[in-house]
């Protein structure tokens, strides 16, 4: 099993531009999310997803959009790039239930 | 205001010693989880924590949960360099601050053990 699967792994954008940080996993796992680490911050949730066509703002959402059309597949939409973007990003995701979650290897964005 | 709060947040330490290193939370939950990071790579989940009293071990790292104190423990024992990484708990919230298996983490403990 491939597990969680990010790409691409790092990134540099100048402000104002967009892009989608892809995330698949191959677990048939309806819980999936995003996440932001900035140094000595822990990770914070994005949105998240409890299944296919189900998504939701978690702690800091601004800046940013997911769809969830399959149960594989979560991207996330940067729109309009800022440099409060620059951060890593990690995907995870979990079946529920008593298991911890699943991670991608994460994205590294740099915003200039 | 949810809170989960690592304590403490940088640790050096050498080889062969034992310690201790504290997670709090501030709201009803009853599972938690720690997770280990590498420099540059990504979380690796530790232990699972499920209830009142869990107390989970594996090689040289033990973690315990009190929910009455909200709090977990992660205990060291014989530190080793390869033990060197960042530490992450995160607490996954009783409903109406939780549900959807949503993780809260605190803000990580950066180890390093010295030879």
């Amino acid at each position: 099993n491939a597990g969680v699967t990010q790409t691409p792994k790092f990134r540099i954008l100048k402000i104002g531009q967009s892009m989608t940080l892809q995330c698949t996993q191959d677990m048939n796992h309806n819980y999936m999310y995003w996440y932001r680490q900035d140094p000595g911050m822990g990770l914070k949730l994005i949105y998240y997803s409890v299944g296919a066509g189900i998504t939701d703002k978690g702690e800091v959402p601004n800046g940013y959009n997911v769809s969830r059309s399959t149960t594989e597949d979560f991207p996330l939409r940067l729109e309009l790039a800022a440099p409060s973007q620059t951060s890593v990003y990690f995907c995870a995701s979990t079946t529920g239930g008593n298991y911890g979650y699943t991670f991608g290897s994460g994205t590294r964005l740099t915003v200039v | 205001e949810l809170k989960v709060e690592q304590n403490p947040l940088f640790l050096s330490m050498q080889e062969g010693k034992n310690y201790t290193i504290y997670c709090n939370y501030s709201t009803t939950s009853d599972r938690l989880y720690w997770y280990r990071q590498d420099p540059g790579k990504s979380l690796e989940s530790l232990f699972v924590l499920l209830s009142n009293g869990a107390v989970k071990q594996e090689g040289r790292l033990m973690a315990s949960l009190d929910t009455k104190a909200r709090l977990s423990t992660l205990h060291i024992t014989a530190a080793v360099h390869d033990l060197s990484a960042t530490y992450f708990c995160a607490v996954d919230p009783l409903p109406p601050q939780g549900g959807s298996e949503k993780l809260v983490f605190g803000k990580g403990m950066k180890l390093t053990v010295n030879p």
